[in-house]
């Protein structure tokens, strides 16, 4: 399998601090995909960083992407309770097939 | 706004009943997917389809199926469902090329007893 992995698996915070998750992947990449799932419910796209990009910005949200190390992070700061949810990074596998293959995901707690 | 419904939210099925889920997207995406979500495994593929009537094994197709008849459309079918198939399953669709992001449905729960 070419799954990544996030660490850390489970995350607790209380508001208004950080949260950093980090994902490493296995292959050479394209791009490289964040996204978000609440509990219970489908995954939403968050943010897209190329192969070529190191950092990326969005909101509350910063991107990293080191390619050498093959692994990538994601930044929430000044977290808030509705940034409880699950994250998940995503690559595209290299086949040529338009598939994305997901980490296993953390799972950020941020309590008031 | 791209939507990509399942027609079923929540479903409860016996041992050994054929299964139908089914996914609907309406923004013309060639790609769609099947993907089944356990925890602590995240999101696995269970088959996709790139095109009508294609379709392409994912990581774990043992006991599922698929049909595409139409382009919007993305049946994941279990033949003889089994209690280990109990899961969340979400269905997906894409554009083509690789900036794209995938789009997913709600999910699926099966439970099967």
């Amino acid at each position: 399998s070419q799954q990544g992995e996030e660490d850390p698996q489970a995350l607790s915070i209380q508001e208004g601090e950080n949260a950093t998750m980090n994902c490493s992947y296995k292959t050479s990449i394209n791009n490289l995909q964040w996204y978000r799932q609440n509990s219970g419910r489908g995954l939403v796209h968050l943010i897209l960083i190329r192969s070529n990009e190191r950092e990326k910005h969005s909101g509350r949200l910063r991107v990293t992407l080191d390619t050498s190390k093959k692994s990538s992070s994601l930044l929430i700061t000044a977290s808030r309770a509705a940034d409880t949810a699950s994250y998940f990074c995503a690559t595209d596998d290299n086949t040529g097939f338009q598939k994305l293959v997901f980490g296993t995901g953390t799972r950020l707690l941020v309590s008031p | 706004d791209v939507k990509v419904t399942q027609s079923s939210r929540y479903l409860v099925k016996r041992t050994g009943e054929k299964v139908f889920l089914e996914c609907v997207q309406d923004m013309d995406h060639e790609n769609m997917f099947w993907y089944r979500q356990d925890p602590g495994l995240g999101l696995r593929l269970i088959y996709f389809s790139y095109d009508v009537k294609m379709k392409e094994k994912g990581d774990i197709p043992e006991g599922y199926s698929v049909s595409r008849e139409k382009k919007e459309r993305f049946s994941l079918i279990l033949e003889s469902a089994s209690t280990n198939q109990t899961s969340m399953y979400l269905c997906a669709s894409r554009p083509p090329g690789l900036e794209h992001t995938i789009y997913f449905g709600e999910g699926s729960w099966l439970t099967v007893v």
